[in-house]
């Protein structure tokens, strides 16, 4: 089964410091891979996604991604945290179907410390 | 991005009613998608809904509990039926945009509270 994994449930990084949030994925042909980051009381606002191409993707935010296909990862990344990236990050993978049914894995809070 | 409405933003009923959540889009959408997040979990998807045809179901969801309305490209209606406690959840509607098929957006959702 198709499926991606956020093996961590809490990430804490001190504002100003690199920040990595760490997805790994399983799924049979090319992956469609995603990150979106729901804060608090709010929806899911897309980041960024690897359809195919360069390995290292940016998105909103100054975030990026990295796309490692021997290690079936995708792996969310920011240079400098801010305290306002505070939230809850949800990668997701794309089935190959019929329909853009999305899997999510489980969720990482990220919480960001002044 | 899309703009993506839901209404209402939050309810609290009561167990044994039923309640029906809308989703309005600002443009023409071929499919839009029905998400449940319960509480502390990660989203789980309900339903696919063509407009035109009836909605696809994913593995334990049912229709009867969970009818889906699209009667139009810019708008569908998820109503939950006969609720308990347990459908406590925050219920969101997603679309691919046109000018970006492969990535879905995201209403504000629903938070649903089932006393």
């Amino acid at each position: 089964a198709q499926s991606v994994a956020q093996p961590e449930d809490q990430v804490n990084v001190a504002e100003g410091n690199p920040l990595t949030v760490k997805c790994t994925y399983s799924v049979s042909g090319n992956p469609y891979l995603f990150w979106y980051v729901q804060y608090p009381n709010r929806g899911l606002q897309f980041l960024l996604k690897y359809i195919t191409g360069d390995n290292l993707v940016k998105g909103s935010y100054g975030f990026e991604a990295e796309f490692n296909k021997s290690q079936t990862s995708f792996h969310l990344k920011k240079p400098s945290a801010l305290v306002s990236d505070s939230a809850l990050y949800f990668c997701a993978v794309r089935l190959n179907t019929g329909f853009q049914k999305l899997v999510f894995g489980t969720g990482t809070r990220l919480l960001v410390s002044p | 991005s899309a703009v993506i409405s839901q209404k209402p933003s939050r309810d609290i009923c009561q167990r044994g009613t039923s309640l029906t959540i809308q989703c309005q889009v600002d443009s023409q959408v071929t499919m839009m998608f029905w998400y449940r997040q319960q509480p502390g979990q990660s989203l789980t998807l309900i339903a696919t809904a063509n407009q035109g045809s009836e909605a696809t179901y994913e593995s334990g969801f049912v229709i009867d509990k969970f009818p889906i309305s699209r009667p139009n490209l810019t708008f569908s209606t998820l109503t939950v039926s006969n609720m308990s406690p347990e459908d406590s959840s925050i219920y969101l509607c997603s679309v691919p945009r046109a000018a970006s098929p492969d990535t879905q957006y995201f209403g504000p959702g629903t938070r649903l509270t089932v006393l």
